[in-house]
């Protein structure tokens, strides 16, 4: 199962609100997370079954959709979400990932 | 606090081996399924093998089936990735990672600081 982000990049000021999508190839019903990695750094689980925020989150990241297209929200920006996001598909082996959306400031 | 920490990453020929091992503490190790993701340098993420709780269900990527194999201890709390056959293209700082999986959710929640794998002649 393929994941395609879009954008591949995204250039924002702090306070926006922006979004992240992700479209699958075929239906992943609603096993889609997402992840948030700075540089040098693991990455970090944000929101898991599309919609469900991981514990100690912050609550301005929402996540939506199912089936195909897939949704990361983040309503007003901080200076510490400045960084790549990415989804991954948890439905079906082989486990895959997007291309990764990199979130820098305007 | 949960804890993994990776270790056995380095310099390989291609065509050599190596194994790492990811030493896991602060949860009950035995009742989690396990991963390794791997990360080209400047590159995405992509996931390399998934290993069930009890060891006895394994899944690869194709890019590393019949070369890598994931295995654990759960008496040792250890995560393993014998890697052969090597490629240059197999450089990667590789993560072990848990696998929360209910019959609801699944998600791969938490992520060791990785070691990194270079295979160069």
């Amino acid at each position: 199962i393929q994941l395609t982000q879009s954008p591949s990049f995204l250039s924002a000021s702090v306070g926006d609100r922006v979004t992240i999508t992700c479209r699958a190839s075929q239906g992943i019903s609603s096993y889609l997370t997402w992840y948030q990695q700075k540089p040098g750094k693991a990455p970090r689980l944000l929101i898991y079954t599309a919609s469900t925020l991981q514990s100690g989150v912050p609550s301005r990241f929402s996540g939506s959709g199912s089936g195909t297209e897939f949704t990361l929200a983040i309503s007003s920006l901080q200076p510490e979400d400045f960084a790549t996001y990415y989804c991954q598909q948890l439905n079906s082996y082989p486990i895959t990932f997007g291309q990764g959306t990199r979130l820098e400031i305007k | 606090e949960v804890q993994l920490v990776e270790s056995g990453g380095g310099l390989v020929q291609p065509g050599g081996s190596l194994r790492l091992s990811c030493a896991a503490a602060g949860f009950t190790f035995s009742s989690y399924a396990m991963n390794w993701v791997r990360q080209a340098p400047g590159k995405g993420l992509e996931w390399v093998s998934t290993i069930s709780n009890s060891g006895e269900r394994t899944y690869h990527a194709d890019s590393v089936k019949g070369r890598f194999t994931i295995a654990r201890d759960n008496s040792q709390n250890t995560l393993y990735l014998q890697m052969d056959s090597l490629r240059a293209d197999d450089t990667a700082l590789y993560y072990c990672v848990t696998y929360s999986f209910t019959s609801v959710s699944r998600r791969f929640d938490c992520w060791g600081q990785g070691t990194l794998v270079t295979v160069s002649s």
